[in-house]
């Protein structure tokens, strides 16, 4: 069954700290990730996206990591800024049609 | 601004009502994806569309209609609504249909409420 764990599942943080969320997969067939930013009652926005064979990938303060053959991503924010606060979710694709199984996401609130 | 559009932003209705969502995608895109969010769980793939043709079909419930127009615009049709149908709908479109970079393009979002 394709399953997608997230954590932490919620998370508060200062800004300008640093922080890292995290992603197991369990996806068949798999050949990409992605990472989304959800503000709330917004829909989703890409971040990144990463084939199988990328092991990292940055958008400006945003960095993914991945490896394939444990089934862990990781989303690292750098210097959180207010307008960080959102849900990041994780969300691994594959196989002919690249279905994409989304996570429920981590919840981020950046504090003044 | 991702350049998708849904309509109605907000829908309120009763059980066994039918009910329309819209969608237009972005200028050039040729595929259509639907999705339901209901509180506290992941988005929930319900069908995808390409060039007017159904391409992939995920857990969309019997209940549940959607089609592609020849401009391209899709419609979800959801009838003999329920308690449970109360949720974000969200349309997504993308340039090509699969592959592995296809970046997916949100709408802000239908509210659903059935009362």
């Amino acid at each position: 069954k394709n399953q997608v764990e997230q954590s932490p599942q919620s998370l508060i943080i200062l800004e300008g700290k640093n922080c890292t969320l995290q992603c197991n997969y369990t996806v068949s067939p798999f050949s990409n990730l992605r990472w989304y930013k959800q503000d709330t009652g917004r829909g989703p926005v890409s971040l990144t996206i990463m084939t199988f064979s990328e092991n990292t990938k940055s958008n400006g303060r945003y960095t993914a990591t991945l490896d394939a053959d444990t089934k862990q991503s990781s989303l690292h924010i750098t210097a959180s800024q207010l307008s960080d606060s959102a849900s990041y979710i994780c969300v691994p694709g594959g196989g002919a049609t690249n279905k994409l199984i989304f996570g429920t996401g981590t919840l981020l609130a950046v504090q003044p | 601004d991702s350049g998708v559009t849904q309509t109605p932003k907000h829908l309120i209705t009763a059980t066994g009502q039918r009910v329309t969502l819209r969608c237009s995608p972005r200028s050039g895109d040729l595929s259509v994806y639907w999705y339901q969010q209901s509180l506290d769980q992941g988005l929930q793939f319900l069908i995808q569309y390409y060039n007017g043709e159904e391409r992939a079909k995920g857990n969309i419930l019997e209940r549940f209609s959607a089609q592609q127009f020849p401009d391209l615009h899709s419609e979800l049709n959801l009838s003999s609504l329920e308690l449970g149908d109360s949720a974000l709908y969200f349309c997504a479109s993308s340039v090509e249909g699969r592959g592995p970079k296809n970046i997916q393009y949100f709408g802000a979002g239908t509210r659903l409420s059935v009362l």
